[in-house]
């Protein structure tokens, strides 16, 4: 079955740091590429995707993410970090196959940001 | 502005009631999504449905049911609570197509007595 990892359960950094937050998937085809994120009190919402073209994403607030296809990651990059980045953030993956737009999430990484 | 709407933030019921979450989008999106979200485990999938009165089962569909009868609303049912159902619900919608992101609701905190 395809799965999602995201390796880091809870990542604390000070302000201004960098940041890069792994994640792996297991799917072998075509695939679609998502991070979410869970601020405090909201709702998800979409950070970035990736379908085609640039493997260099770039999302809202300053991130970015880069698709390597032979290494099955999708990582989330931040070169610094303010303290309204403290959230919940979540990879995503949709298998190319499903036109259902069903997608698999990891188990997401807690971001605190140390002001 | 895209909107999709859940009837209840917090909710708490006893072993063995039924149990209606409630999921509303504006957006006339083909998609809808049930997930339960846990701490550790990220958000699993309930259920989905692509079209009115279609569904599919998720990863965890036991205990659970779904209704879509009009193409703005889907719900999700509890046919007899359990301690063990107590967790966050989100409700999602979607356009059609692999490449399209979810929307999510605010979230419904369901707690099992």
């Amino acid at each position: 079955a395809q799965s999602v990892s995201q390796h880091n359960h809870h990542v604390i950094l000070s302000e201004a740091a960098s940041l890069e937050l792994g994640c792996n998937y297991s799917y072998g085809g075509t695939v679609n590429l998502f991070w979410y994120v869970q601020y405090p009190g909201q709702h998800l919402q979409l950070l970035l995707k990736y379908f085609s073209g640039d493997p260099l994403v770039k999302g809202i607030k300053g991130f970015e993410a880069e698709f390597i296809k032979s290494k099955f990651s999708f990582n989330l990059r931040k070169p610094s970090v303010q303290w309204s980045d403290t959230a919940e953030y979540f990879c995503a993956v949709n298998p190319g196959y499903s036109s259902a737009s069903k997608i698999i999430f990891g188990s997401g990484t807690r971001l605190s940001i140390r002001p | 502005d895209v909107k999709v709407t859940q009837s209840s933030r917090y909710l708490v019921k006893r072993t063995g009631e039924k149990v209606f979450l409630e999921c509303v989008q504006d957006m006339d999106h083909e998609n809808m999504f049930w997930y339960r979200q846990d701490p550790g485990l990220g958000l699993r999938l309930i259920y989905f449905s692509y079209d009115v009165k279609m569904k599919e089962k998720g990863d965890i569909p036991e205990g659970y049911s779904v209704s879509r009868e009009k193409k703005e609303r889907f719900s999700l049912i509890l046919e007899s609570a359990s301690t063990n159902q107590t967790s966050m619900y989100l409700c999602a919608s979607s356009p059609q197509g692999a490449y399209n992101e979810q929307f999510f609701g605010p979230g419904t905190r369901l707690t099992v007595l």
